[in-house]
């Protein structure tokens, strides 16, 4: 039983630079969530997915940032034109259809932007 | 605006002993609450949750309890280890009110470092 996986765990970039994370999911979850964790803050909320269509997109989630699940499975996050204020660990985390509040989260990747 | 709060961001206590970690929230849609807990370089644990209809859930050493009226819940780790050692993150969901995404709010987390 595999959990949810983050590729990469670190990228290092420079400003103005375009990047992308992919998040592959527990296998039979249809809910994946992206989150952001700066230093000294818990995670926050960025964008859900329910199998393919993306259903809501914090305001944190500006217009450089996108977001894809093809076929609901893996999920891509794009950020392009990087910036510094950028850098921190992104999360992704999956949970099953229904009625259920428990996410599984991945070990994240962390991005930091010179 | 915080919507949940955790005042303390560390706690130290001995082994054997109880560790209390409080967390605290101000919006009155959240009816479910969860307890993550984050070791270095790895992503959130989820430890132990709790409904709004509840007021106490128990799993081994870890019990959460929830004061609705207060807006505050706790989690109690007895007795402590020195493998609990880790950031503690609560965390609050809308739920169903939300639609079907059950996204969290987080709060800043508390370290606690359980001493041998």
């Amino acid at each position: 039983d595999t959990g949810v996986s983050q590729d990469p765990r670190h990228k290092i970039t420079k400003r103005g630079q375009n990047v992308t994370f992919r998040c592959d999911p527990i296998s039979e979850h249809n809910r994946l969530y992206w989150y952001r964790q700066t230093l000294g803050q818990g995670p926050e909320f960025l964008t859900y997915f329910q199998n393919e269509a993306q259903l809501e997109k914090s305001r944190l989630l500006s217009d450089r940032f996108s977001a894809e699940r093809p076929k609901g499975s893996f999920s891509t996050l794009e950020i392009q034109r990087t910036e510094q204020g950028d850098s921190a660990m992104y999360l992704c985390a999956s949970s099953p259809e229904g009625f259920s509040y428990e996410q599984y989260f991945g070990p994240g990747t962390r991005l930091t932007v010179t | 605006d915080q919507q949940v709060k955790q005042n303390s961001p560390s706690l130290s206590v001995q082994e054997g002993r109880i560790s209390i970690l409080n967390c605290d929230y101000t919006n009155s849609m959240f009816d479910y609450f969860l307890w993550y807990k984050k070791y270095p370089a790895e992503g959130p644990t989820f430890l132990i949750s709790i409904s709004s209809i509840k007021d106490k859930n128990e799993d081994g050493r870890f019990t959460v309890f929830l004061n609705k009226s207060a807006k505050h819940l706790s989690l109690h780790i007895v007795p402590s280890q020195p493998g609990d050692s880790a950031v503690y993150f609560c965390a609050a969901s809308e739920g169903d009110s939300g639609g079907s995404n059950y996204k969290l709010t987080f709060g800043k987390g508390t370290l606690l470092t359980v001493n041998p």
